[in-house]
């Protein structure tokens, strides 16, 4: 079986300052991984995603992930945030070969101005 | 735009009383997933196709049902609704083994 755990339920950060939210998973299997985020009362729209290749990530909005597989993390970072990044964030794996994904219970981010 | 798309975006229905649920793709993915959300928590699977094949989570109640009636289209029914169904259902896509697409879900109330 699979798990995600997201250790932050909220993140406080003020504008321009950088931020990390993390992620460390557990599967006996090799995944994929991914990061989400969702703003009020919207689904859930894909930053980025880790398949193979590089473990440095690059996705939208200026963030960025790495895959560190020793430690079974695939923390999100973003050097300088902005109000606009205030969402939740949702860490999610799925095994390979299959469908199904697994959702982290989320890390609110809250830009202060 | 290639898109998926949910209807309604708020649904409101009373105890007991079935609702369904509808999703479309216009990205022609043969996967559909349908998820439960409950405020500040993670999206809950509740059942995916992968083309006709049904997928049920082991802990999804048999109140809720799906259907699929083609690629483009996919239900969600809820037969009796209690109170502890109120959330926001998510409907996604894929392609198989990429990413998910999510529509912007259907927030359900019970009266």
């Amino acid at each position: 079986a699979q798990s995600v755990t997201q250790l932050d339920s909220q993140v406080p950060v003020f504008e321009e300052a950088p931020v990390e939210l993390r992620c460390n998973y557990s599967s006996s299997v090799s995944v994929y991984l991914f990061w989400y985020v969702q703003y009020p009362n919207q689904g859930l729209q894909l930053l980025l995603k880790y398949l193979s290749g590089s473990t440095l990530v690059k996705g939208i909005n200026g963030f960025e992930a790495e895959f560190n597989k020793s430690q079974t993390s695939f923390h999100l970072r973003k050097p300088s945030v902005h109000i606009s990044d205030t969402a939740e964030y949702f860490c999610a794996v799925s095994p390979t070969g299959t469908y199904k994904y697994i959702f982290g219970t989320g890390t609110r981010l809250k830009v202060l101005a | 735009d290639a898109m998926v798309i949910q209807n309604p975006r708020y649904q409101v229905t009373q105890f007991g009383k079935p609702v369904t649920l509808s999703c479309s793709q216009t990205l022609n993915h043969n996967v559909m997933y349908w998820y439960q959300q409950k405020s500040s928590q993670a999206p809950k699977l509740l059942f995916h196709y992968y083309d006709k094949d049904f997928n049920n989570e082991a802990d999804t109640p048999d109140n809720f049902q799906s259907r699929r009636p083609n690629t483009s289209f996919c239900f969600l029914d809820i037969r009796s609704p209690g109170l502890g169904d109120a959330a926001m259902y998510l409907c996604a896509t894929s392609p198989a083994g990429q990413p998910q697409h999510f529509g912007d879900g259907t927030r359900l109330s019970i009266l």
